[in-house]
């Protein structure tokens, strides 16, 4: 049981590129979340979904694009990328909204 | 709105001693109150969490305390160690409504010195 898996790992992107990240969950929840880790500022929700086809805000989703076309997959787009996105990005799920969120290993971005 | 405040932003205990990481919430309509523990280059992963209508949960050396009129919880380890030693997040969600999502505190780097 993989739990929760993020793809890639490490990721190293010049200004203005773009880039997809990969979150799959096989634990079949509903709920999935991309959260963005800074030093001193905590997790802070950047998109998620309450089911297969659905999106919605976090408390800072500008510059970044999320899709959930199957239950199992979240995908987090950075459309042209800026220093102002070199965080650590987790992905999480959970089964119902604001219950236990499992997260995956975390992906550590950084825009040059 | 930062709508769940933690503090101490850092924290230094001497191994068997006592850690106590304190949060407070502003929204009366929240009614789950976990913590979290990440390890560094790790995920957070659940470590205990509450519900309002007890006053304190314990497992292990962890407890959570819970204080509903003053609208804040703290999580204290007893007898820490340096295997504790790791970010602690408190976090807070409404899950009656269906629709919530965590909010979650800054984070507390805990050092357990031997």
């Amino acid at each position: 049981n993989a739990g929760v898996t993020q793809t890639p790992k490490f990721r190293v992107l010049k200004t203005g590129q773009s880039m997809t990240l990969l979150c799959a969950q096989d634990m079949n929840h509903e709920y999935m979340y991309w959260y963005r880790q800074d030093p001193g500022m905590g997790l802070r929700l950047i998109h998620y979904s309450v089911g297969e086809g659905t999106t919605a805000k976090g408390e800072v989703p500008d510059g970044y694009n999320v899709s959930r076309l199957k239950k199992q997959n979240f995908l987090l787009g950075l459309e042209s990328a800026a220093p102002s996105q070199t965080s650590v990005y987790f992905c999480a799920s959970s089964y119902k909204g604001g219950t236990e969120a499992f997260f995956g290993q975390g992906t550590r971005l950084t825009v040059v | 709105q930062q709508q769940v405040k933690q503090s101490p932003q850092s924290l230094i205990v001497q191994k068997g001693g006592i850690s106590i990481i304190n949060c407070a919430y502003e929204n009366t309509a929240f009614d789950y109150f976990p913590w979290y523990q990440q390890f560094p280059g790790k995920g957070p992963a659940l470590l205990i969490a509450i519900r309002p209508d007890v006053s304190e949960k314990k497992e292990g050396r962890f407890t959570i305390s819970f204080n509903k009129s003053a609208k804040q919880f703290s999580l204290h380890i007893m007898d820490s160690q340096p295997g504790d030693s790791a970010t602690y997040f408190c976090a807070a969600s409404t899950v009656r409504s269906g629709y919530s999502t965590l909010t979650f505190g800054k984070g507390t780097m805990l050092l357990v010195s031997p």
